[in-house]
């Protein structure tokens, strides 16, 4: 069974502060993906990476695929409140039958 | 909006009773797949259905079933529910039989259906 941890579990900021989140995993995944989870809604995809290395920049966030295609990371320029949320990745083995995810890091960005 | 329905959005039961949830998938997604997201245990992969067919099984327990219908449409069924099983119950589709390698197929996720076991 491939397991993923996420680094920090919570994580409370103020606007305008930077942050990294971390996903991490003993197993090789052929993609992976982070998702954001508001508060009464499901989780809504954010980026995926597939390619060992890759960093992928969407906005103020910017997604980095590990070398090894075990790990993974999320970094925020400039939080802002809307930023807060649960914050999923989820890895699809090279059998790519299920999508594993891991516990989440809870951010909350005060004003 | 993802496109993808659940019902009931809240749900309250007793210990020992059965319910059913239901979810639409986006229109024209072939793949439906059950998450259970509880606090401690966080998103766990119930099940996937492709085209009607079950495709893969994740920590489903006995007492839980489902099924995807000609239109697509899926039912989870819970028995004999117990405390435990209070947690929230997400739907999500894709178009894809599953995440090939490289793949990296999205899944669209429904509201889910918050379930309370008293």
């Amino acid at each position: 069974t491939q397991l993923l941890e996420q680094s920090p579990q919570f994580l409370s900021i103020q606007e305008g502060e930077n942050l990294t989140v971390y996903c991490n995993s003993s197993s090789v995944f052929s993609s992976l993906q982070w998702y954001r989870q508001e508060p009464g809604e499901g989780p809504v995809l954010l980026v995926t990476v597939v390619t060992g290395g890759e960093v992928k920049k969407l906005k103020r966030l910017t997604f980095q695929f590990g070398d090894a295609r075990k790990d993974s990371s999320l970094h925020i320029t400039a939080a802002q409140p809307g930023d807060t949320g649960l914050y999923l990745c989820a890895g699809a083995g090279d059998y790519g039958q299920n999508f594993v995810f891991g516990p989440g890091t809870r951010l909350s960005v005060l004003p | 909006d993802s496109g993808v329905t659940q019902t009931p959005k809240h749900l309250i039961t007793a210990t020992g009773q059965r319910v059913t949830l239901r979810c639409s998938p986006r229109s024209g997604d072939l793949s439906v797949y059950w998450y259970q997201q509880s606090l401690d245990q966080g998103l766990q992969f119930l099940i996937q259905y492709y085209n009607g067919e079950e495709r893969a099984k994740g920590n489903i327990l006995e007492r839980f079933s489902a099924q995807q219908f000609p239109d697509l449409h899926s039912e989870l069924n819970l028995s004999s529910l117990e405390l435990g099983d209070s947690a929230l119950y997400f739907c999500a589709s894709s178009p894809h039989a599953g995440l090939a390698g490289g793949l990296g197929g999205e899944l669209f996720f429904g509201e889910g259906s918050r379930l309370t076991v008293l």
